[in-house]
């Protein structure tokens, strides 16, 4: 089955910018979306078909995706920030939603 | 407003039933495909199961395929989540979660604010 790997952690000071990597086999040539879960919440989408945003979310989020890695860009970083991450795509060979590994963002 | 309340959830022995349900407010949910997602407690997302807009196609993961059943009854707005033969590795956090797009192009765009399940003798 399609695997989508993510670093367990980032941190970023304040102010700064965030990358969060989501690496798959070929992963550029499929539609990548990402979600930000806060601790005790539900899921929020923050990014969809690799570089859209939904409506309220700031222009900070933006995506990109290419070869075998997608990334999640968070600028300006703040401690709002604060969240679990993770990447998602439809995996056609085994008709199955697919979710990457998790990335926790500390701000220091 | 979009709305999805999970309910259902509970403590379960292992291979005991549950039913989770999911009622929908805000759009009309026989236009949307459906999905159930998990969390264990300290875990990741997990994928169960997806439903399409007249139930034709019916997905699962392969953790849940033949034990888990997922239906939907759009003129009561509710989405479903049948789940047998219960095991500890059930116990999880289920949203149901409303598709955009479709196919490789699917997505999440509201998700409920989930149900725990608890599976433990």
């Amino acid at each position: 089955s399609y695997v989508l790997t993510q670093p367990p952690s980032v941190s970023v000071a304040p102010g700064k910018t965030a990358r969060i990597t989501c690496g798959g086999n070929n992963i550029g040539s499929k539609s990548v979306h990402w979600y930000q879960q806060k601790p005790g919440q539900a899921p929020v989408l923050v990014i969809y078909y690799d570089t859209d945003r939904p409506s309220g979310i700031p222009e900070r989020f933006s995506g990109s995706n290419s070869g075998n890695t997608a990334t999640l860009t968070i600028s300006r970083v703040g401690a709002g920030d604060e969240a679990d991450y993770y990447c998602q795509v439809w995996d056609r060979i085994s008709d199955h939603q697919v979710f990457g590994t998790g990335t926790k963002v500390t701000v220091l | 407003e979009v709305q999805l309340v999970e309910s259902g959830g509970g403590l379960v022995k292992p291979g005991g039933s549950l039913r989770l349900s999911c009622a929908a407010s805000g759009f009309t949910l026989s236009s949307y495909s459906m999905n159930w997602v998990r969390q264990a407690p300290g875990k990741g997302l997990e994928w169960v199961s997806s439903i399409s807009t007249s139930s034709s196609y019916i997905y699962y993961a392969d953790s849940v395929k033949g034990r888990f059943t997922i239906s939907r009854d759009n003129a009561k707005n509710s989405l479903y989540l049948q789940m047998n033969s219960l095991r500890v590795e059930d116990t999880a956090v289920y949203y149901c979660a409303r598709s955009r797009g479709a196919g490789e192009k699917d997505y999440f765009d509201y998700w409920g604010q989930g149900t725990l399940v608890t599976v433990s003798s």
